[in-house]
């Protein structure tokens, strides 16, 4: 069956530390891989985005890598703050050519002072 | 420039009950979806539209309906409310290749 997995339990990290999110999926050929971050009562946020041919994406303090061997995308979150404790989805087009995103649990991010 | 609005915010029904979510956008998005949100199921589709006037089925359509009329709405509809139908729904729009969703705040929905 088809699965996007994302750690159910909640990262705890200290101010400064660089958080790694981790998301794998089965049986699917993703286009490519997005991010999103959602906070309590409200709806996602995008964040970043990377195509199957791109091995790594930045974006301020934000890094995507994504290995379609590994059949996985990591999230990473340098010099954390406490205002990046949040939810972090991450989600797939299933490379059926058209804009319909699957999306995985999420993975909560706590970041202590 | 308000985004993506949902009414209503909150709702409860009770059982058997019928209701309408709207979605509003003002970027003139051709996609337009309605996710529910349920604690450790995440986001998971149920209709979404590819332009005015069209409608498809996602993962979980069973006891929805909806329709998009003018192309700045998309309504989800419930006919007759279940409590298995408690959730917490978004809508989202999509405009092109390169960016992503932008979702709506959210309609937190009790069926009791």
């Amino acid at each position: 069956s088809q699965k996007i997995e994302q750690n159910s339990e909640a990262l705890n990290i200290q101010e400064g530390k660089t958080a790694t999110l981790t998301c794998n999926y089965t049986n699917y050929s993703p286009a490519y891989l997005q991010w999103y971050r959602q906070d309590p009562g409200r709806g996602p946020v995008f964040l970043l985005l990377i195509r199957e041919n791109e091995k790594e994406k930045r974006k301020e303090r934000l890094k995507v890598t994504f290995d379609t061997t590994l059949k996985q995308s990591l999230f990473h979150i340098t010099a954390s703050q406490p205002a990046d404790s949040a939810t972090y989805l991450c989600a797939l087009v299933p490379g059926t050519g058209f804009q319909k995103l699957v999306f995985g649990t999420g993975t909560r991010l706590l970041v202590s002072p | 420039n308000a985004g993506v609005t949902q009414t209503p915010k909150f709702r409860v029904l009770k059982t058997g009950q019928s209701m309408t979510l709207l979605c509003a956008q003002d970027m003139n998005h051709e996609y337009m979806y309605w996710y529910r949100q349920d604690p450790g199921m995440g986001l998971r589709l149920i209709h979404y539209s590819v332009g005015e006037g069209t409608t498809a089925k996602g993962e979980v359509p069973d006891g929805y309906n909806v329709s998009r009329l003018k192309k700045q709405n998309f309504l989800l509809g419930l006919e007759s409310a279940a409590p298995s139908q408690t959730s917490v729904y978004f809508c989202a729009t999509y405009s092109s290749w390169g960016y992503g969703y932008t979702f709506g705040s959210g309609t937190r929905l009790t069926v009791v």
